[in-house]
């Protein structure tokens, strides 16, 4: 089974300061991967996707990941953050061809804090 | 306003005392599944349908139960909660359960099991 790793448990940044959050997965075969962002006390939105193509996304917020596949990397990266941008942010991955094609395995977050 | 409504948002209750957490979704997705997350341990999943009537275990499905009659709902049972199930608990849908179909998050339910 497929397994997601996050090893920034917690980031403080200033506002403006560039961000690049850590992400790595664990499986060979193809994956599709996905960041989700929670904003304090809210519901898990999603931020970007890859499945295939580019593998430079950009997703809302101006926010972008790449997808790395020789490191097994998809980090998380804005050129500048803002205040409201503090919030957990949780990688996940799904491997379509393995046999746990139908669940969505997280990484256990990073929290972002930045400070105005 | 498509979404998913979980209730209730928050419950303390105590050891023993069956409980149930709704769930449901108003886009007519055919996946369905519920999550806990804990500190330090992001999401995982508890359970998930994949249609009507068509459940499976997750990574974390000791001392859960589900089902799934209609479509849009997907209920969550504790039927005997005990204090390591006090977590925060996540329903989401997507369209279909293929792997590349994002997930639509409802607002979580925060349980305090004593």
């Amino acid at each position: 089974a497929q397994s997601v790793s996050q090893h920034n448990h917690h980031v403080i940044l200033s506002e403006a300061a560039s961000l690049e959050l850590g992400c790595n997965y664990s499986y060979g075969g193809t994956v599709n991967l996905f960041w989700y962002v929670q904003y304090p006390g809210q519901h898990l939105q999603l931020l970007l996707k890859y499945f295939s193509g580019d593998p430079l996304v950009k997703g809302i917020k101006g926010f972008e990941a790449e997808f790395i596949k020789s490191k097994f990397s998809f980090n998380l990266r804005k050129p500048s953050v803002q205040w409201s941008d503090t919030a957990e942010y949780f990688c996940a991955v799904t491997a379509p061809l393995s046999g746990s094609a139908r669940q969505l395995t997280f990484g256990s977050g990073t929290q972002l804090t930045v400070l105005p | 306003e498509a979404q998913v409504t979980q209730n209730p948002r928050y419950l303390i209750t105590v050891t023993g005392k069956k409980l149930t957490v709704t769930c449901s979704q108003n886009m007519n997705h055919e996946y369905m599944s519920w999550y806990r997350q804990d500190p330090g341990l992001g999401l995982r999943q508890i359970y998930y349908s994949m249609n009507v009537e068509v459940t499976d275990k997750g990574d974390v499905p000791e001392g859960y139960k589900v089902s799934r009659k209609e479509k849009r709902n997907f209920p969550l049972i504790l039927e005997s909660p005990s204090p390591n199930q006090t977590s925060l608990y996540f329903c989401a849908s997507s369209l279909f359960g293929g792997s590349n179909q994002p997930q639509h998050f409802g607002d979580g339910t925060r349980l305090s099991i004593l």
